[in-house]
């Protein structure tokens, strides 16, 4: 079955560290993003990536870092700069830029937690 | 970009329709509409789509007036497992990702 596989599914960070989240998929699509999710909260957008070796900051992209070095792959850094980094971080792709017209799959999330 | 606006939470009961009613007032000539649910805990779904006029498929129904300034998705006889977020978006234009509101919170009683 194509999909997107976030992993791990939780994970705890110490103050200070780096941490990577893992995202891939299957589904042959061009674009990917990373939204982080709050309690209560809708989805805001960190960074997204329309093709491999490119990626956009997106509406709170401070703090975290990305790569795109291969089209299945696009993980998020969250580094010890991102002061509030405990939250739900979901990560979804679709078949271009246009993703109204196609609409997004997400993964099943990563729960960061700062301990 | 088009704002959105849609209401914070709604209430129903088991075997209800339930309307979410979504306004989106300078939506652009070449958006489409799109609403996803979410479950606590995983991400969000893919519900339906449409441009204009009525959509319908297996789960929903999305219906688009002519000024497309508004959308408000139905669902049919809505069951416990109904309860989650409901998101309406609007495509941009150009290139850039979509952004999310926070959604509509829809809870099913018995």
């Amino acid at each position: 079955d194509g999909g997107i596989t976030q992993s791990p599914k939780y994970l705890f960070r110490k103050e200070g560290q780096n941490v990577t989240l893992s995202c891939e998929q299957n589904l042959n699509h061009d674009a990917m993003y990373w939204y982080r999710q709050d309690p209560g909260q809708g989805l805001r957008l960190i960074y997204y990536s329309q093709i491999v070796n490119d990626f956009q900051k997106g509406d709170i992209a401070e703090g975290y870092s990305v790569s795109r070095e291969k089209k299945e792959s696009f993980p998020l850094t969250v580094t010890s700069a991102q002061k509030n980094p405990t939250a739900f971080y979901l990560c979804a792709s679709s078949k271009d830029l246009e993703g109204a017209a196609y609409g997004y799959t997400f993964g099943s999330g990563t729960r960061l937690t700062v301990v | 970009l088009a704002k959105i606006t849609q209401p914070i939470s709604m209430d129903s009961y088991e075997g209800q329709e339930v309307n979410i009613t979504c306004s989106h007032n300078n939506i652009a000539t070449n958006d489409y509409i799109t609403w996803y649910q979410q479950f606590p805990s995983q991400g969000p779904r893919f519900i339906i789509q449409g441009y204009k006029t009525k959509v319908t498929n297996e789960v929903a129904s999305l219906f688009i007036p002519a000024d497309r300034k508004s959308s408000t998705l139905s669902l049919p006889r809505v069951s416990l497992s109904d309860t989650a977020v409901y998101y309406c978006l609007v495509g941009h234009t150009g290139r850039r990702a979509l952004t999310f509101g926070s959604g509509t919170r829809l809870q099913v009683q018995p």
